[in-house]
């Protein structure tokens, strides 16, 4: 079954910009997944649909900022023009049948 | 508007069950996938239970056996019917859309429902 990994953090000064990383497990390099962000003390938040060749779909109101592309099993998210706000923990999320998986999340510190 | 409303949850003794809801508006809840998901106190996302558009279930098999995912067509709601409730699945509990185009991505959820289990 698909397994993906995230690092459990990073850290960005305010105003710069951050690439997290989702690594799909090996067979399944060519898989979509999604990120999801969860502000501190907050539910979650669909943040868009990323596919294997790297276009991607986001969910609404989700800023410009806020972008995906891949390169081989890894999926990335880069926030542009860090924000306070922006600090959260962020999750990707894939499929298998019968099946929903998370990474482990990266929770991002805004420095 | 979409919106996902969850209610039920409290706190509950070991072995005992207890019944979330989750009001869906904007949508109707048997046209898309649904999924419950779940997160305990400091730790990250575990999803629980899928039920597709044409009523198939899935559970994961932490509570595969215990947990009963269904729907209310009449109210719109979906529901989790937990029994046999151990420590361990104290968390909190989100009512999650999946995406109609391509199910299997989660892209609305709900505030969640805080369930406690302890004696």
């Amino acid at each position: 079954q698909v397994v993906l990994t995230q690092s459990p953090s990073a850290s960005a000064s305010l105003g710069a910009s951050v690439k997290l990383t989702c690594t799909l497990s090996s067979g399944h390099s060519t898989y979509t997944i999604a990120w999801h962000q969860q502000q501190p003390e907050k539910g979650p938040r669909y943040l868009m649909k990323l596919d294997s060749d790297g276009s991607h779909s986001k969910g609404d109101g989700i800023p410009d900022r806020f972008s995906g592309s891949s390169s081989g099993a890894e999926r990335y998210l880069t926030i542009s023009s860090l924000q306070s706000e922006d600090e959260a923990d962020y999750y990707c999320q894939t499929w298998g049948t019968g099946m929903r998986v998370f990474g482990g999340g990266t929770k991002l510190t805004v420095l | 508007e979409v919106q996902l409303v969850e209610s039920g949850g409290g706190l509950i003794q070991p072995g005992g069950s207890l019944r979330l809801s989750c009001a869906a508006s904007g949508f109707t809840v048997t046209n898309y996938y649904m999924s419950w998901v779940r997160q305990a106190p400091g730790k990250g996302l575990e999803w629980v239970s899928v039920i597709y558009g044409g009523g198939s279930t899935y559970y994961a098999d932490s509570v595969k056996g215990r947990f009963t995912i269904s729907r209310d067509n009449s109210k719109n709601t979906l529901s989790l019917q937990m029994n046999s409730l151990r420590a361990e699945d104290t968390a909190m509990y989100y009512c999650v859309k999946e995406r109609p185009s391509d199910p299997g991505y989660f892209d609305f959820w709900g505030q969640g429902a805080l369930v406690t289990v302890s004696s």
